[in-house]
């Protein structure tokens, strides 16, 4: 089964709207961490925003929060009054396991391309 | 504070041969991690690199090989190449812990096998 499921390859999104990106994930550990990248065209991933399975807040940075339903497993990320600079491809991706002594890869969804449109 | 930085940019070799890539994490942090991201998919991991020793390894062959030195900085080896082992490779540091687990990557080397 994959561990990251993005189900939107592709979204359009009209320039100052909020988007949703949708991100489920399945592990039986009860600690783990949540990440969402955003990868632009020239390859780097940029880190843009962190959900640990205890935190009772959704995450918030900036133009970006997280919304978290842990009984649901889904992580989707949220960008409010998008930006032609937004557009790229998101990746959502989840650590096993507690921080710094669980496992210590991430594993990535296949992502979203999202499109801002003018 | 310099973000993490990877040589080289782009890379051309030819089955067989062998590929070294290098990485610097940024500046304070201690742990470099290797992923291997194939055209239209998400990085794949391929080890990760503390004190010097290999922590955690994913599902690649032995002709993937790193290290890691006392400065912190790191080398991806790839041996024997195949054309599949085409891909962007990406290297991300993390840092020391306590200060949180979160992974910073770099731009990336572009690695074509013709």
């Amino acid at each position: 089964a994959q561990k990251i499921t993005q189900t939107q390859p592709g979204m359009f999104v009209q320039e100052k709207e909020a988007v949703t990106l949708d991100c489920t994930y399945d592990t039986s550990d009860q600690s783990y961490g949540l990440f969402w990248y955003k990868q632009p065209s020239s390859g780097e991933m940029i880190f843009l925003i962190y959900q640990g399975s205890y935190d009772e807040q959704n995450a918030t940075e900036g133009r970006y929060s997280l919304n978290f339903q842990k009984a649901r497993k889904s992580a989707n990320l949220v960008i409010s009054a998008s930006q032609l600079g937004d557009s790229a491809m998101y990746f959502c991706a989840m650590r096993e396991g507690p921080s710094g002594a669980g496992s210590y890869q991430l594993t990535f969804g296949k992502g979203t391309k999202l499109s801002v449109i003018p | 504070d310099a973000g993490v930085t990877q040589s080289p940019t782009h890379l051309i070799k030819t089955r067989g041969q062998q590929v070294t890539l290098r990485c610097s994490p940024k500046s304070g942090h201690d742990t470099v991690s290797w992923y291997q991201q194939a055209l239209g998919q998400g990085p794949q991991f391929i080890f990760q690199y503390y004190e010097e020793e290999e922590r955690q390894r994913g599902n690649f062959p032995d002709r993937f090989s790193g290290h890691q030195f006392p400065n912190y900085s790191s080398e991806l080896n790839v041996n024997a190449l195949l054309l599949g082992d085409s891909a962007l490779y990406l290297c991300a540091s993390s840092p020391p812990v306590g200060r949180g687990d979160t992974q910073y990557f770099g731009p990336g080397t572009r690695l074509t096998v013709l």
